[in-house]
């Protein structure tokens, strides 16, 4: 167990429906890092936060957004949903930006 | 940008053989380079790290990796492998010079053959 916590597990929802993932990072951890994992593009970076700033941003579309709250907590917001969404999204966190990451289990996304 | 060049999508080793994992970055500047382990419908997990110091970094479950600055490599190395080794592994590189980015690459999925 790393510490850090996602839900829902999984969500099974139809294309052009909006959804919200959440994470908890790890006590302490004040970076918390977002990536999206399918087959056929691997595991991309989206977005990273500090302390409730963006801190880095990746491959994210625009019909994606995120934040972390002042408990430190962090959303990611997925809109307009689309079949190629489909996939499982991760949640890291790490004390600071350089540091290793500590990943979540991870929520599985399925738009239909 | 940086980035993280992982050599073989697909290992096949039998059990109880030695296994090297190849990993290739872009930058010798100043870079932090991980391994991490990723099992069937889980989440990753850190292998081993290396920061400064030692250029043989030891893990768990008994992988090790050696940075090779002149070569700009970071391979993982497992001296007798067993079938719960069977897994996705990657290999990634942050540093001062990254922006604050992780960069991972496209992961190497070892299979042991009993």
């Amino acid at each position: 167990d790393s510490g850090v916590t996602q839900t829902p597990k999984h969500l099974i929802t139809a294309t052009g429906q909006r959804v919200t993932l959440r994470c908890s990072p790890r006590s302490g951890d004040l970076s918390v890092y977002w990536y999206q994992q399918s087959l056929d593009q691997g595991l991309q970076f989206l977005i990273q936060y500090y302390n409730g700033e963006e801190r880095a941003k990746g491959n994210i579309l625009e019909r994606f957004s995120a934040q972390q709250f002042p408990d430190l907590h962090s959303e990611l917001n997925l809109s307009s949903l689309e079949l190629g969404d489909s996939a499982l999204y991760f949640c890291a966190s790490s004390v600071a930006g350089l540091s290793e990451q500590y990943f979540g289990p991870g929520t599985r996304l399925t738009v239909t | 940008a940086q980035s993280v060049t992982q050599l073989d999508s697909q290992v096949p080793v039998f059990e109880e053989a030695p296994v090297e994992l190849r990993c290739n970055y872009s930058s010798s500047v100043s870079v932090y380079l991980f391994w991490y382990v990723q099992y069937p419908n889980q989440g990753l997990q850190l292998l081993l790290k290396y920061l400064s110091g030692s250029t043989l970094v030891k893990g768990i479950n008994g992988f090790e990796a050696e940075f090779n600055k002149s070569q700009t490599s970071f391979h993982l190395r497992k001296p007798s492998v067993h079938i719960s080794d069977t897994a996705e592994y990657f290999c990634a590189v942050s540093g001062p010079r990254t922006g604050n980015q992780f960069y991972f690459g496209t992961g190497t999925s070892l299979t042991v053959i009993p």
